[in-house]
């Protein structure tokens, strides 16, 4: 048992080249989230799926795309990556929002 | 949405206990209030979750008033390594999942 699984940790890109972060958990959760945490800064929902087909906008989702074709798996998907977009983002897994969210480890990205 | 307040930071020395209070006014009636933990360059890490009363484990107390507004996790003789931020989170089950994390709570333990 895995848990939350984020590949890469750690990744350098260029402004406007685009990216996929991957995320894949083995717990059979529904709930899958995605945050950020830009340095010395909380936690800022980007977006979140209830369940396989169902993705929905979070406070920050702008320049972000994501899918949920599988229970499994919800990439994160930068556009076109802006110097604005380092941070630390976080993918997460629950059964339902209501029960303990599991983090993985974090990528860290950084934009030049 | 069931925004949570913290206080931003708090000082402790070890072998205190700690008490942490997060504000969640408009808290609704299905929404669990859960408390995370996390250390500098880790994801946060689940400590404790409770509806109602006082919910007791191996690592901290929650005490939850019965109008729920607020919320108080309790830590028991801290140590240095208890060091950590610390983030109350309310389910948002009446909101379809978008679950908002407060600024946290910045302990730091002191020998």
């Amino acid at each position: 048992n895995a848990g939350v699984t984020q590949t890469p940790k750690f990744q350098v890109l260029k402004t406007g080249q685009s990216m996929t972060l991957q995320c894949a958990q083995d717990m059979n959760h529904e709930y899958m989230s995605w945050y950020r945490q830009d340095p010395g800064m909380g936690l800022r929902l980007i977006h979140y799926s209830v369940g396989a087909g169902i993705t929905d906008q979070g406070e920050v989702p702008n320049g972000y795309n994501v899918s949920r074709s599988t229970t499994e798996d919800f990439p994160l998907r930068l556009l076109s990556a802006a110097p604005s977009q380092t941070s630390v983002y976080f993918c997460v897994s629950a059964r339902d929002p209501n029960q303990p969210q599991h983090f993985g480890d974090g990528t860290r990205l950084s934009i030049l | 949405l069931a925004k949570t307040t913290q206080p931003i930071s708090m000082d402790s020395y070890e072998g205190q206990e700690v008490n942490i209070t997060c504000s969640h006014n408009n808290i609704a009636t299905n929404d669990y209030i859960t408390w995370y933990q996390q250390f500098p360059s880790q994801g946060p890490r689940f400590i404790i979750q409770g509806y109602k009363t006082k919910v007791t484990n191996e690592v901290a107390s929650l005490f939850i008033p019965a109008d729920r507004k607020s919320s108080t996790l309790s830590l028991p003789r801290v140590s240095l390594s208890d060091t950590a931020v610390y983030y109350c989170l309310v389910g948002e089950r009446n909101q379809g999942g978008k679950l908002i994390f407060g600024q946290g709570t910045e302990l730091s333990v002191k020998p």
